[in-house]
């Protein structure tokens, strides 16, 4: 198993472009989320899915779109970029385990985004 | 609100001594799991190792072992025979539903 991709592993965009980070699993995980890491901050929740077709905000979505149209891909879609979202952005998932609580998460490598 | 509070910002140990990493959290769940996440400087997020609230006994996992105390919602990590390779970025975590809640981290050193 591959477990957790994202792509890409860096890039630079400039305030107002659009990009989409891309993120995929292949271990059948229904929760899948996106946080993004700023220096001296834990990892903080963007957006979040509980399967495919439903999706809902975690801490920080302001800027962010995400969809789910299958199990395995979860993209996030920044639709104009601003200086305040460069970050690192982690893409995660887990199984849904009894009463909707997750087991452990598995992440993905990163994406790293600046933008000037 | 939920939060989980990681009071030491940077420690430093020597190798093959032990050390042991603070976490305090707040919520008013009964159910849920509590995590310890290693980054090292390759920016990765590994799992060291995990505890489920419902459980009394604390997780070990070879060199790692938690002290969990429910009541006091308090969560530390030790490391023993601490390694140059366990220099990194160790991160509190905890959930219950549908987000997962970090600390700020703490920075650890291993020294020769």
């Amino acid at each position: 198993n591959a477990g957790v991709t994202q792509t890409p592993k860096f890039q630079v965009l400039k305030t107002g472009q659009s990009m989409t980070l891309q993120c995929a699993q292949d271990m059948n995980h229904e929760y899948m989320s996106w946080y993004r890491q700023d220096p001296g901050m834990g990892l903080r929740l963007i957006h979040y899915s509980v399967g495919a077709g439903i999706t809902d905000q975690g801490e920080v979505p302001n800027g962010y779109n995400v969809s789910r149209s299958t199990t395995e891909d979860f993209p996030l879609r920044l639709l104009s970029a601003a200086p305040s979202q460069t970050s690192v952005y982690f893409c995660a998932s887990s199984v849904l385990a009894s009463g909707g609580i997750q087991e452990t998460q598995y992440f993905g490598p990163g994406t790293r985004l600046l933008v000037l | 609100a939920q939060t989980v509070t990681q009071s030491q910002p940077e420690m430093s140990v020597q190798e093959a001594e032990t050390v042991t990493l603070s976490c305090t959290y707040d919520t008013s769940e009964n159910n849920y799991y509590l995590f310890w996440y290693k980054q090292p400087p390759s920016r990765q997020m590994i799992l060291v190792i995990r505890q489920e609230a419902y459980k009394q006994q604390n997780a070990t996992e070879n060199r790692f072992s938690v002290n969990f105390q429910k009541a006091a919602k308090s969560f530390s990590l030790k490391i023993s025979d601490s390694q140059l390779g366990d220099t990194a970025m160790y991160f509190c975590a905890f959930h219950s539903g549908y987000a997962l809640n970090f600390g700020k981290g703490t920075s650890l050193l291993v020294t020769p």
